[in-house]
């Protein structure tokens, strides 16, 4: 079973960058995932879609200052340039045949 | 650009069956793969249910004897039905659309939400 794990909180200042990390389990180190943000009293967005050798594809209008990349088991969300708007749940999804939707824990990002 | 709302009651009595209803505008049900999710209060993101357009369905396990998805090509609707609710069933319900295959489940529009509170 697939099982994705990803930090509950994060933290960083206004105009900086933050890298946030979805691991995925054993032995599913070739899967493709989607990384999904909520902002407060929102619906989840689209962010990317992203694979296993870091070449994404991005929702519609998601700015520049968004990118993925991956590495072994471990997939990434960079924001750069953090705004205040970037305030939200981030979360992490993959699919499977056993699991046919599959969510990470999400992780909290807080703009200082 | 594709846009989904759901909407249904906001209050089901525990016991009694909760039902939804995605309405999906800017893009057609045919050719795609539909599900509903939910994120109870503090808690994350769960997979609920999915269906292809052809009526073709798929349930979580952990809700697999009480839930009902269904779609109606002509007039663009989702359908969700859970019955025997408990206060464990409260959350924000959502319904979301897969661009991909069977084999690339990957979500790319979400709706707003509807919260759905289980109390008598």
């Amino acid at each position: 079973q697939i099982v994705m794990a990803q930090s509950p909180s994060a933290s960083a200042s206004l105009g900086a960058s933050v890298k946030l990390t979805c691991t995925l389990s054993n032995g599913h180190a070739a899967y493709a995932i989607a990384w999904h943000q909520q902002q407060p009293d929102k619906g989840p967005r689209f962010l990317m879609r992203l694979n296993s050798d870091g070449s994404h594809t991005k929702g519609d209008g998601i700015p520049y200052r968004f990118s993925g990349s991956s590495s072994g088991a471990k997939r990434y969300l960079t924001i750069s340039s953090l705004q205040s708007e970037d305030e939200a749940d981030y979360y992490c999804q993959t699919w499977g045949t056993d699991v046919h939707v599959a969510f990470g824990g999400g992780t909290r990002l807080t703009v200082l | 650009q594709v846009q989904l709302q759901e909407s249904g009651p906001g209050l089901v009595k525990p016991s009694e069956t909760l039902s939804l209803t995605c309405t999906v505008s800017g893009s057609s049900i045919g050719g795609y793969y539909w599900s509903w999710l939910r994120r109870p209060p503090g808690g994350g993101l769960q997979w609920i249910a999915y269906i292809y357009y052809t009526g073709s369905t798929k349930y979580n396990p952990s809700v697999n004897r009480r839930v009902t998805m269904s779609v109606d090509t002509s007039r663009n609707l989702l359908s969700l039905e859970l019955s025997s609710v408990t206060a464990a069933d409260t959350a924000i319900y959502y319904c979301a659309r897969h661009p991909g295959t069977y084999y690339d489940f990957w979500i790319d529009s979400w709706g707003q939400g509807i919260l759905v509170t289980v109390s008598s």
